[in-house]
């Protein structure tokens, strides 16, 4: 079955970066489009961008454009986000969802919590 | 952006009842909306696709409906595993964007 892990809580002091991870199974890598989506505290569903898991090609939300970074490693089946100058208002949990074409985010990962403190 | 505005916000209600929840964009996306639930210290889980698909395992309990910019989530009879905050998106464009959600609570 398919399955989006993600690496572990992570706190950061301001003006920071953060590298969250989202290893994938049960489905072949490189097939699909991985998005990452995060949720403030109490808070709704903010889309951050997208990788293309077969060529590369990624795309961000205007607003992280600058400070938003998506890589991948298609020989551990892994895609990265790497947030930079971090704020407080970063505080958040960090998902990773699969891409289904027509579908939209049909499997997420369990979420990263993202604490921005001094 | 398209914006996303879900009503209401919070519902109370009780097993058995049907419940009706809302969402409407600001523009045109076609039937290119999602709907997801959530519960507290979970990940979102898919619903509907396409405004009306049923995903895959979700009970037909649950349906999604759609009338021109307007999209409606209907749980034909609530059931205790129902309690949980639900979300509209549409992926007709970039920026992905998501209603502010509705709370369903136990009455």
């Amino acid at each position: 079955q398919v399955q989006l892990v993600q690496s572990g809580a992570e706190v950061k002091e301001p003006g920071a970066s953060v590298k969250v991870s989202c290893k994938a199974s049960g489905y072949t890598f490189t097939t699909y489009t991985i998005h990452w989506v995060r949720q403030a505290p109490g808070q709704s569903l903010e889309w951050m961008g997208w990788i293309d898991a077969g060529n590369g090609h990624t795309k961000y939300s205007q607003k992280f454009q600058g400070r938003i970074t998506i890589t991948m490693d298609t020989s551990a089946s892994t895609a990265y986000m790497d947030l930079s100058c971090l704020t407080s208002e970063d505080t958040a949990i960090y998902y990773c969802a699969r891409e289904v074409p027509t579908i939209e985010f049909e499997n997420w990962g369990q979420g990263t919590l993202v604490t921005v403190s001094s | 952006d398209i914006q996303m505005t879900q009503s209401p916000s919070t519902l109370s209600a009780s097993v058995g009842d049907r419940v009706t929840i809302t969402c409407r964009a600001s523009q045109s996306i076609s039937s290119w909306l999602a709907w997801y639930q959530q519960k507290p210290g979970k990940a979102p889980k898919l619903l509907i696709y396409k405004a009306s698909s049923l995903e895959s395992g979700v009970p037909s309990r649950f349906s999604g409906s759609e009338s021109g910019t307007e999209f409606t989530l209907t749980i034909s009879s609530l059931q205790p595993d129902d309690f949980a905050t639900y979300y509209c998106q549409q992926y007709s464009t970039y920026p992905r964007t998501f209603g502010q959600g509705t709370k369903v609570e136990i009455k």
